[in-house]
């Protein structure tokens, strides 16, 4: 059975610091990864997207990185803003009906 | 561009009472899940649908039933509610395959007192 593993469960950074988030997984079969963004009492917003073939992928300040064989992922959040403060949650798809398993999250609080 | 849709919003039960939760999504998403979010327990699939008139059970499916009678719309019901189920609860859709990612609903916070 797949599982998802997020640490630490909270963190909090001052504005202006670069920070990676952590997430691994337990069967390296996977399809795809998909980081999400959650603020408080809101639904999940996706944020990036790595199929199983893929290294990387960017949007603005965010990086995801997949490293399947070691069961790895991390997002890398470039010059954090007190507006990135929220709930990351990382997910994987092991293609049985395209299915995720999710992570518990990291809230991340971000002060000016 | 409405995505995926919830409704209601919010909702407070009686234990014992039944109720309906509805997901539209307009995006012609062949498949449709739905979860649950609870506090420390992280989002565990309830039921998904790979297609119009089809449903299948996911992790924690006891005490819910769904339907799929339209290909944009997935329901998700309670027969008879209980404490237990007090969560919020979020539908989401996909294209068919693995080369695309999800799309959420804005959640449905319910509580059975």
């Amino acid at each position: 059975k797949q599982e998802v593993t997020q640490i630490p469960a909270a963190l909090s950074v001052p504005e202006g610091e670069n920070l990676v988030l952590n997430c691994s997984f337990t069967d390296s079969a996977i399809y795809n990864l998909q980081w999400f963004r959650q603020d408080p009492g809101k639904g999940l917003t996706s944020l990036l997207l790595i199929q199983s073939s893929q290294r990387e992928q960017t949007s603005g300040r965010l990086n995801a990185s997949l490293d399947k064989s070691s069961g790895r992922s991390t997002l890398y959040i470039a010059a954090s803003q007190p507006g990135d403060s929220a709930t990351y949650l990382c997910a994987v798809d092991t293609g049985a009906n395209s299915k995720l398993t999710f992570g518990k999250g990291i809230t991340l609080s971000v002060r000016p | 561009n409405a995505g995926v849709t919830q409704t209601p919003k919010f909702r407070v039960l009686k234990t014992g009472q039944s109720m309906t939760l509805l997901c539209a999504q307009d995006m012609n998403h062949e498949y449709m899940y739905w979860y649950r979010q609870d506090p420390g327990m992280g989002l565990r699939l309830i039921h998904y649908s790979v297609g119009e008139g089809t449903t299948a059970k996911g992790e924690v499916p006891d005490g819910y039933n769904v339907s799929r009678l339209k290909k944009q719309n997935f329901l998700l019901g309670l027969e008879s509610a209980a404490p237990s189920q007090t969560s919020v609860y979020f539908c989401a859709s996909s294209y068919s395959g693995v080369y695309y990612g999800y799309t959420f609903g804005s959640g449905t916070r319910l509580t059975v007192v």
